[in-house]
């Protein structure tokens, strides 16, 4: 069964304190890696997709980087406006399955 | 720029009634997706449809959901009878051929 796994559940960051979030993901034949931001009530964002080890997308303060078993979102020097929960998404098979973990919830103070 | 239309966006029903929720997906794309999502929890995938064909809904309680994309365009998802355990973040999203699914707002679904 496919498995995608992040960590941590919740991080607490203080303003321009850069950190990491990693996903990590057990799939038979991953095609694509996909994260989203996700805000309260709200449907969620798309923000970039990797496909294959060793790929890299940037976008403002954030970095996605993919290796063949995990998934970094790297976010630098953070803004409270970055606050949301980030979603990483494994998209594998024939017909397109997309499997969701939990997400990390970043709170980040002025 | 083009987006995923639900609606309704908030709906309140009684245990026991049906429940209706509509999808209007980005023009062109074939491939939509119904997912449940429960508060701090990710999206779960109710059902996958290719076109109007459904290639996916082996996590949809058949029981008293059900899910049509009639002519493969525009879809609905009901819930009949609802139950408390429903109530949960309705999310519809739609993506071409071997690239990233976008999401619309949601349907936000209370059962008292």
């Amino acid at each position: 069964e496919d498995q995608v796994t992040q960590s941590p559940e919740a991080l607490r960051l203080q303003e321009g304190e850069s950190s990491s979030l990693n996903c990590s993901y057990t799939v038979s034949g991953l095609r694509g890696l996909f994260w989203y931001r996700q805000d309260p009530g709200k449907g969620p964002e798309f923000l970039f997709t990797l496909y294959s080890a060793g790929e890299e997308k940037e976008k403002e303060r954030l970095k996605a980087t993919l290796t063949k078993k995990e998934s970094f979102l790297h976010i630098t020097a953070p803004k409270p406006e970055d606050s949301a929960t980030y979603l990483c998404a494994a998209y594998s098979g024939g017909y397109q399955k997309v499997t969701f973990g939990i997400g990390t919830k970043l709170q980040v103070i002025p | 720029e083009a987006e995923v239309a639900q609606s309704p966006r908030y709906k309140i029903t009684e245990k026991s009634q049906a429940v209706a929720f509509w999808c209007d997906p980005i023009s062109g794309h074939a491939t939509l997706y119904w997912y449940r999502q429960i508060l701090g929890q990710g999206p779960e995938l109710l059902v996958q449809f290719q076109d109007e064909s459904v290639v996916d809904d082996s996590q949809l309680p058949k029981d008293r959901f059900s899910a049509e994309r009639l002519k493969g365009v525009d879809s609905t998802l009901k819930i009949q009878p609802a139950e408390l355990g429903d109530s949960a973040m309705y999310l519809c999203a739609s993506s071409l051929m071997d690239t990233e699914a976008f999401f619309g707002q949601g349907t936000r679904l209370t059962v008292v």
